[in-house]
């Protein structure tokens, strides 16, 4: 059955600097997605990516797809306190139905 | 407009009591899902409905019953509950149903936090 496996869980970085989430999955898949969830909220699209190379932008947020890796990256630039929140990737893999989501990342951003 | 909607909000119960939540959605999507996400914030699917017809339907418990009684609604029954299925439970939608070409990007409703006691 396909995993998703998102590092790191928890990420604890300073206002104005640029990081990376990651985003593994272990079978053939047609469709990633992100997800924010903000604390006691409900999950927010972000990001659907559909082909390999795929790279969409948003504010500060950029996620891209590698779907020989099977890996999917959010990057964060100049991070500020709004966008601290809990992050989810989703797969859907090949010729299935059911999404399944990644363990979520904690993002805290320090003013 | 509230795209997905859930009712209650919150559900505090005795073990033992049946409960059930209810979901809407004014978006005209096709399919329909029911989430369970635990306290450690993970997120598994349990139903997924697509035009009145269950496509998903995971290990969950017997307890547990879903009925769409059309494509814009799912509601979620829950017999004899345990204090195990505290967590929050949340309905999404989709355009389409995973399989399609579509994005079938999922718009989830606000959550029903439910506490079993």
């Amino acid at each position: 059955e396909l995993k998703v496996e998102q590092n790191p869980l928890f990420l604890s970085m300073q206002e104005g600097k640029n990081y990376t989430i990651y985003c593994n999955y272990s079978t053939t898949s047609d469709r990633l997605y992100w997800y924010r969830q903000d604390p006691g909220k409900s999950l927010e699209s972000l990001f659907v990516l559909l082909s390999n190379g795929a790279v969409k932008q948003e504010g500060r947020l950029m996620a891209s797809l590698d779907t020989k890796a099977r890996l999917s990256t959010l990057h964060i630039t100049a991070a500020v306190h709004d966008l601290s929140a809990t992050y989810f990737c989703a797969v859907i893999p090949t010729g299935g139905f059911k999404t399944i989501f990644g363990a979520g990342t904690r993002l805290f951003v320090k003013a | 407009d509230t795209a997905v909607s859930q009712t209650p909000k919150y559900l505090v119960t005795q073990m033992g009591n049946d409960k059930s939540i209810k979901c809407e959605q004014n978006l005209g999507h096709d399919t329909m899902y029911w989430y369970k996400q635990d306290s450690k914030k993970f997120l598994k699917i349990m139903f997924s409905y697509n035009n009145k017809e269950l496509i998903i339907n995971e290990t969950v418990p017997n307890r547990f019953s879903p009925k769409s009684p059309d494509k814009a609604h799912l509601n979620l029954h829950i017999n004899s509950l345990e204090l195990g299925d505290s967590a929050v439970y949340f309905c999404a939608s989709s355009q389409g149903s995973g399989g399609s070409t579509s994005t079938d990007t999922q718009y989830f409703g606000p959550g029903t936090r439910l506490t079993v006691l």
